[in-house]
């Protein structure tokens, strides 16, 4: 099964409109973090948001927030009054510590990623 | 300051040639690892380092060395490459690695590489 699943492959969306990307993750740990990184044209990787799991409210970064839902594994990024320089592709990814998941690899586990296309 | 670089940006080899590929960090992190970002998929681990002197592997390490021989360097090696390893790969650095699991990783620029 996949750790990070994003169902959307791409989406369209009108500048100044607000844009929700879907993640759903599978994890059995308690303690993980949730991050959302963006990918431009340009090809670099950036950081945009982080979540804890023990983290009671959203997490919220400018115009960027994450709509955490731990009981439906979820952790959707919301982008505010989109601008055309966020057409890029979004990536949703995953930590489980080994130190609390009991080993296995460390580092981060992506999802597929949306390609988000802004559109004046 | 310039982060995390990575050297080089493009590189074309033949089939069983082999390279280095050399990442650099400024920010004195503890944790530093290699992932391979494919078309249509999402970066995916192929070894870290969670110190000077140590590696282990990640989800994909088949075909791939590395070494950590200083804190600031890791390198990411290729004995003998193969078509299957044309890809970009990038490089991270996160400050400890510890729990709470908010160690944010920071990416180099990438590398795109080709095997023919």
């Amino acid at each position: 099964a996949q750790k990070i699943t994003q169902t959307q492959p791409g989406m369209f969306v009108q500048e100044k409109e607000a844009v929700t990307l879907d993640c759903t993750y599978d994890t059995s740990d308690q303690s993980y973090g949730l991050f959302w990184y963006k990918q431009p044209s340009s090809g670099e990787m950036i950081f945009l948001i982080y979540q804890g799991s023990y983290d009671e409210q959203n997490a919220t970064e400018g115009r960027y927030s994450l709509n955490f839902q731990k009981a439906r594994k979820s952790a959707n990024l919301v982008i505010s009054a989109s601008q055309l320089g966020d057409s890029a592709m979004y990536f949703c990814a995953m930590r489980e510590p080994p130190m609390y998941s009991g080993g296995g690899a460390d580092g981060l586990t992506f999802g597929k990623g949306t390609h988000l296309i802004i559109q004046p | 300051n310039a982060g995390v670089t990575q050297t080089p940006k493009f590189r074309v080899l033949k089939t069983g040639q082999s390279m280095t590929l050399l990442c650099a960090q400024d920010m004195n992190h503890e944790y530093m690892y290699w992932y391979r970002q494919d078309p249509g998929m999402g970066l995916r681990l192929i070894h870290y380092s969670v110190g000077e002197g140590t590696t282990a592997k990640g989800e994909v390490p088949d075909g791939y060395n590395v070494s950590r021989l200083k804190k600031q360097n890791f390198l990411l090696g290729l004995e003998s490459a193969a078509p299957s390893q044309t890809s970009v790969y990038f490089c991270a650095s996160s400050y400890l690695g510890l729990a709470g699991a908010g160690d944010t990783q920071y990416f180099g620029p990438g590398t795109r590489l080709t095997v023919l």
